[in-house]
This record gives structure tokens, C-alpha cells and sequence, in this order.
């Protein structure tokens, strides 16, 4: 069953702590994107990678890292310099000719 | 610069009425257009391209390049169309990043 797996479904985050959100896909695809989802502002971009060991800054990837070691795999770790982290986090997938197929999200709530 | 903007953050009709989610863009370029579209407690799904001109769930939406926008219609609403409906660009090819507008609420009451 192919598609996009994000977890965990939500995560709580205590001030000052980096946390990492896992997004991992079999579809083959070759770009993946992070975007954050808040009320009246849409998706936002924060990091794609079109490639494996290749990422690029979105709009909003201050605070925000990534890595893609692998073409299945690309995660998100929110820092402690993000300072406003609580969001529902969508990641993305697509190759030439496809749709994008998005993930289930993460929940990120800061405690 | 490359943007989406969809007006309304709230749409609200009667089952039956007409209905029309409006998105216009800017783009100095030829752009690639989508709707998506999110039900409650679902993920993120494509519901057109304008490239495809094809009607999906009864909705269709033109690519009017003179006004730029890209306006989804459904001439009858059904209590099931009530979403979360996100218009996107997408430029620099086929795996290009997609950049989405603000969302409108459907809400289709009965």
C-alpha cells in the first residue's frame, strides 16, 4: 500500500527542546516538501528537497532543519529557535507527472 | 512575486445553491493550477488541474488568464462538499514547489 507516513501524529514540545518529525514515503517519488498548516494562513513552506542529499529553504525555515539521506525519508526537526512551533505540519511528495500525495500531518503543540 | 489568494475565509450555502470558491494569483511566468481539498479529519487531496479541465465531484474550474484567477465552481452544493478548499501554483516544472493560498471554509448547510 504505497503513500506517506508521518509521525508521530502529535507531538509536545517543552520550551527550549528540538524535536524531530518523521515523514517517510514509498511511492518512489523523487521531491519531498514540509509545509505548516495554521488558521487563515494557508500551507506555508518550509523546506523541500528535490533530490536525495539536497534540500532548499522555503518561506518559513527559520527555525526548521532538515535532511534527506534517503529518498524515502525526509525529516523535520523543529529547534529551539523556532519560536513559535505549535502547528499541524504537512509533509509532501511528487514526482514528474504525478499529483503531490500529502501525509496525515503531525500535531505540534508546545507545553 | 509568486502568490495565491483566496478572499473569503468563510463560504457558507444552502444544499442545492450554487457555489464558487474564488482564487486569483500572480505569476509573471505560465502557471500550473490546483485545487485541493481537505475533509474533516482526512489528508490534503487533489481535486483538479487545470491542465486536466476534467470535472471532479461535479466541480469544474477555468483558468482565466486575462483576470488571473481560477475560480472552482459547483452549480448544486451537497452537505458533503462542506471542506476545507485550497487553490495552489506550481512553477519551475513537474516537482516544483507548490505555493497555496489561505483556504476557504465550504460550509453547505442543509
Amino acid at each position: 500500500d504505497g503513500g506517506i507516513t508521518q509521525s508521530p501524529k502529535y507531538l509536545f514540545r517543552k520550551e527550549g527542546q528540538n524535536v524531530t518529525l518523521s515523514c517517510e514515503q514509498n511511492l518512489n517519488h523523487d521531491a519531498m516538501y514540509w509545509y505548516r498548516q495554521d488558521p487563515g494562513q494557508g500551507l506555508r513552506l518550509i523546506y523541500y528537497s528535490q533530490i536525495v542529499n539536497d534540500f532548499q529553504k522555503g518561506d518559513i525555515a527559520e527555525g526548521y532543519s532538515v535532511s534527506r539521506e534517503k529518498k524515502e525519508s525526509f525529516p523535520l526537526t523543529v529547534t529551539s529557535a523556532q519560536k513559535n512551533p505549535t502547528a499541524f505540519y504537512l509533509c509532501a511528495s511528487v514526482t514528474g507527472g504525478s499529483g503531490y500525495t500529502f501525509g496525515s500531518g503531525t500535531r505540534l503543540t508546545v507545553v | 512575486a509568486q502568490r495565491v489568494t483566496q478572499p473569503e475565509k468563510l463560504l457558507s450555502v444552502f444544499k442545492g445553491a450554487p457555489v464558487e470558491l474564488k482564487c486569483n494569483y500572480s505569476y509573471s511566468g505560465s502557471p500550473e493550477l490546483f485545487w485541493y481539498v481537505q475533509y474533516s479529519r482526512q489528508r490534503l487531496q487533489l481535486l483538479l488541474r487545470h491542465i486536466s479541465r476534467e470535472s471532479i465531484k461535479g466541480f469544474t474550474a477555468d483558468l482565466n488568464k486575462g483576470e488571473t484567477s481560477f475560480h472552482l465552481k459547483k452549480p448544486f452544493a451537497q452537505e458533503e462538499d462542506s471542506a476545507m478548499y485550497y487553490c495552489a501554483l506550481r512553477y519551475s516544472g513537474n516537482t516544483g514547489k507548490l505555493i497555496f493560498g489561505q483556504g476557504t471554509t465550504l460550509q453547505v448547510k442543509p
